[in-house]
C-alpha cells in the first residue's frame, strides 16, 4: 500500500528566508503527488500537483516542488517565506486512476518576524 | 473561492446525542468524501461515495453513516456521539479516478 512520510512535524523559518518542507512517498507504481496547505480554521487548499512529466512543478504563491523517483521524494520549496505562509502543509499521494489520497501527518510551518 | 460548502461551522453536543452535518459541492464532481481531522491535525478518510459505490473505511464505527440525495450532496450522520468523536470533519469532492480533491472549510464538533 502507498504511504507518505513528512519527517518534520514542525519547521520554523524567519520571514524572507527560504523554505524546504520534506516529503517521502512509498509506492511502486507511478504516483500522482500533491501538496495541500491548511490555514488556521480553514479546510485544505491545493498548492500544487505532480502528474508524470516535468519533475519541477510550480504552484500558487511562489511555491514549487520537485519530484525525484530515485529518492522517492516530493519536497516543497519557496525562495522567500512570508508571514502569511504560517500554516500546516500536507503532502499526499494518489494511486494512479483511483482518486484515493493518502496524506502525510503534516508539517506545521511557523514564520518568525 | 469556496465551491465545497459545509454546515454548520461548529457544533457542541452531549454524549449520546445524534448529529448531522451537511456538505454540498458546486463543482459538478461525481465523487465526495468525508475526512476526520483530530486535534493533532491528522487526517483520516472515513467515506468516499459516488453514484455507484460507497467505500467505507473499515475502522469507522458503525454509528457514523453517510447520506446522499444526489451527487452534489453528501451528509454525515452520527447516531450516538461519544467524546472521541470531537474533531473537525472535512468534506471534499473530486472527479472519479482523479486525486485532486477540493475541500470544504470543515465542521468542528465538540462532544461534552
Amino acid at each position: 500500500a502507498q504511504s507518505v512520510t513528512q519527517p518534520d512535524a514542525r519547521v520554523t523559518v524567519s520571514e524572507g528566508a527560504s523554505l524546504q518542507l520534506r516529503c517521502k512517498y512509498s509506492y511502486f507504481g507511478t504516483p500522482y503527488l500533491f501538496w495541500y496547505v491548511q490555514y488556521p480554521r480553514q479546510g485544505l487548499q491545493l498548492l500544487l500537483k505532480y502528474y508524470p512529466g516535468d519533475p519541477v512543478v510550480q504552484g500558487v504563491n511562489g511555491f514549487e516542488a520537485e519530484f525525484s523517483k530515485s529518492n522517492s521524494s516530493f519536497h516543497l520549496r519557496k525562495a522567500s517565506v512570508h508571514w502569511s505562509d504560517w500554516a500546516v502543509y500536507f503532502c499526499a499521494v494518489s494511486i494512479t486512476n483511483t482518486g484515493k489520497l493518502t496524506f502525510g501527518d503534516g508539517t506545521v510551518l511557523t514564520v518568525k518576524p | 473561492e469556496t465551491a465545497v460548502f459545509q454546515t454548520p461551522n461548529y457544533h457542541v453536543t452531549q454524549v449520546g446525542n445524534e448529529v448531522s452535518f451537511n456538505c454540498k459541492q458546486t463543482l459538478g464532481h461525481d465523487t465526495m468524501y468525508w475526512y476526520k481531522q483530530d486535534s493533532k491535525k491528522l487526517l483520516k478518510i472515513m467515506f468516499s461515495y459516488n453514484n455507484k459505490q460507497l467505500i467505507v473505511n473499515e475502522t469507522v464505527p458503525r454509528r457514523f453513516s453517510p447520506q446522499s440525495s444526489d451527487k452534489a450532496h453528501l451528509n454525515l450522520r452520527i447516531k450516538s456521539v461519544e467524546p472521541e468523536d470531537s474533531a473537525v470533519y472535512l468534506c471534499a469532492s473530486s472527479w472519479t479516478g482523479v486525486g485532486e480533491q477540493y475541500f470544504g472549510p470543515g465542521t468542528r464538533l465538540t462532544v461534552l
